[in-house]
């Protein structure tokens, strides 16, 4: 079994301070890791993920996660926010190997940037 | 490359009526899954099909169906609408077979409304 828990639904930032979002899991097995972003009425886009080697994982726009396996977290984070970074964030699970695996996804947190 | 290819954009059906939805993968990516999302519960999985099988269903009543044909393309069918399935339909396509390893591309979805 898996799950995910995004730590707050709504995250507000001034624009050019930090971008920390949450996100914890549950996994029986080892996990691969996902976040999305969704932007008003688009479906999600892939922002990084990890599956193997390297915990620090850079992403598009600037994001970047760390997986840490002694927490049971992948927190994602950008050193300066931007208006543009306003959307909705998922954190998402799935199990490592083969077979037909269903995805686990967080319930999501939204980020307001303030000018 | 063309992305994931959702149809209609946005539908309006009154309660009791049935509904399809389309959705055509990136071209070379054979398994598609369906999500419901609505504010209150969040992403949740419809199915997942590869090589027009069913691999995985949520747990959403028989109303909901699906299939996909042999180009990979796949729709959805809600029969019998209720007012709860007002919610946006989002397609995802995935490169692997039946794995989430590359990570899924998604549409932008459908908005369905039920009246």
């Amino acid at each position: 079994a898996q799950s995910v828990t995004q730590l707050g639904s709504h995250v507000s930032v001034s624009e050019g301070a930090l971008v920390l979002l949450r996100c914890n899991y549950s996994s029986s097995v080892p996990p691969y890791l996902f976040w999305y972003v969704q932007y008003p009425n688009q479906g999600l886009q892939l922002l990084l993920k990890y599956t193997t080697g390297a915990t620090l994982v850079k992403g598009i726009n600037g994001f970047e996660a760390e997986f840490k396996k002694s927490e049971t977290s992948f927190h994602l984070t950008k050193p300066s926010a931007h208006m543009s970074d306003a959307a909705e964030y998922f954190c998402a699970v799935s199990p490592q190997g083969g077979g037909y695996q269903k995805v686990t996804f967080g319930t999501g947190t939204k980020l307001q940037v303030i000018p | 490359k063309a992305g994931v290819t959702q149809t209609p954009r946005y539908l309006i059906k009154t309660r009791g009526q049935q509904v399809t939805l389309s959705c055509s993968p990136i071209s070379g990516h054979r398994s598609v899954s369906w999500y419901q999302q609505t504010p209150g519960q969040g992403l949740q999985f419809l199915f997942e099909y590869f090589s027009e099988t069913q691999r995985n269903k949520g747990n959403f009543p028989g109303r909901f169906s699906g299939r996909q044909f042999s180009n990979s393309r796949s729709e959805m069918n809600v029969s019998t609408l209720e007012l709860g399935d007002s919610a946006l339909y989002l397609c995802a396509s995935s490169l692997a077979e039946g794995q989430f390893t590359y990570g899924y591309t998604f549409g932008s979805g459908t908005r369905l409304t039920v009246v």
